[in-house]
């Protein structure tokens, strides 16, 4: 089983609509969960940090379901602009610097 | 502006061919790795550091050494380049403060091995 897996998609969206994508992780001391955007290969950018309580920054809400050993991204209102690759990070162990990451999500928001 | 750098962007190489990856960061970070990243793969960890004169492998590190000598550069050296060795290589720095962890990406370095 790979430490971090996701669904690699593609999803193919309508502009509008909402769509989630999950994580999952295996190592459940994991300390430290993010959501990073990619395009076209280029370096990832930070999307946002998932805290336990869950956070939401604009269209784009994040949720960490620690039992489960899941986190999870929500998109509302789908633009054009959010087709991309969505990598979720994981930080298995607090003062290592390793991070681990999904295989990515593909998203394509489609007019 | 701070952050991290990572040269060269593209590099052709032929078989057998050593190179060295270069990566550094002005940010004082304790923390750097080395990923790749192939079509479909998502970024695999080859080799990581928690600072300067210790590294540690990661996922795939065969064909790649590293050395952290100082806290600021972390290269990646290819030994003997194969075309396996193809990839977009990403280099990482991390702070892991009490506030919180953010992690900075170079803009990758494009290796195509002939």
């Amino acid at each position: 089983r790979k430490e971090v897996e996701q669904d690699p998609g593609p999803f193919n969206v309508p502009e509008g609509a909402t769509v989630a994508f999950n994580c999952t992780y295996s190592n459940s001391a994991s300390q430290s969960f993010f959501w990073y955007r990619q395009d076209c290969r280029k370096e990832p950018k930070l999307l946002m940090s998932v805290y336990s309580s869950g956070n939401e920054d604009g269209r784009f809400t994040a949720q960490l379901n620690r039992a489960s050993q899941y986190i999870s991204l929500l998109i509302r209102d789908s633009k054009l602009s959010d087709s991309a690759t969505y990598l979720c990070v994981v930080i298995p162990w607090a003062g290592t610097g390793k991070l681990i990451f999904g295989q990515g999500t593909t998203l394509q928001v489609k007019p | 502006n701070a952050g991290v750098t990572q040269t060269p962007k593209f590099q052709v190489l032929k078989t057998g061919q050593s190179m060295t990856l270069q990566c550094a960061q002005d940010m004082n970070h304790e923390y750097m790795s080395w990923y790749r990243q192939d079509p479909g793969m998502g970024l695999r960890l080859i080799h990581y550091s928690v600072g300067a004169g210790i590294t540690d492998q990661g996922e795939v590190p065969n064909g790649y050494n590293v050395s952290r000598s100082t806290t600021e550069d972390f290269p990646l050296r290819l030994l003997s380049a194969a075309p396996s060795q193809t990839s977009v290589y990403f280099c990482a720095s991390t702070n892991q403060g009490a506030t919180g962890n953010t992690i900075y990406f170079g803009e990758g370095s494009w290796l195509t091995v002939v």
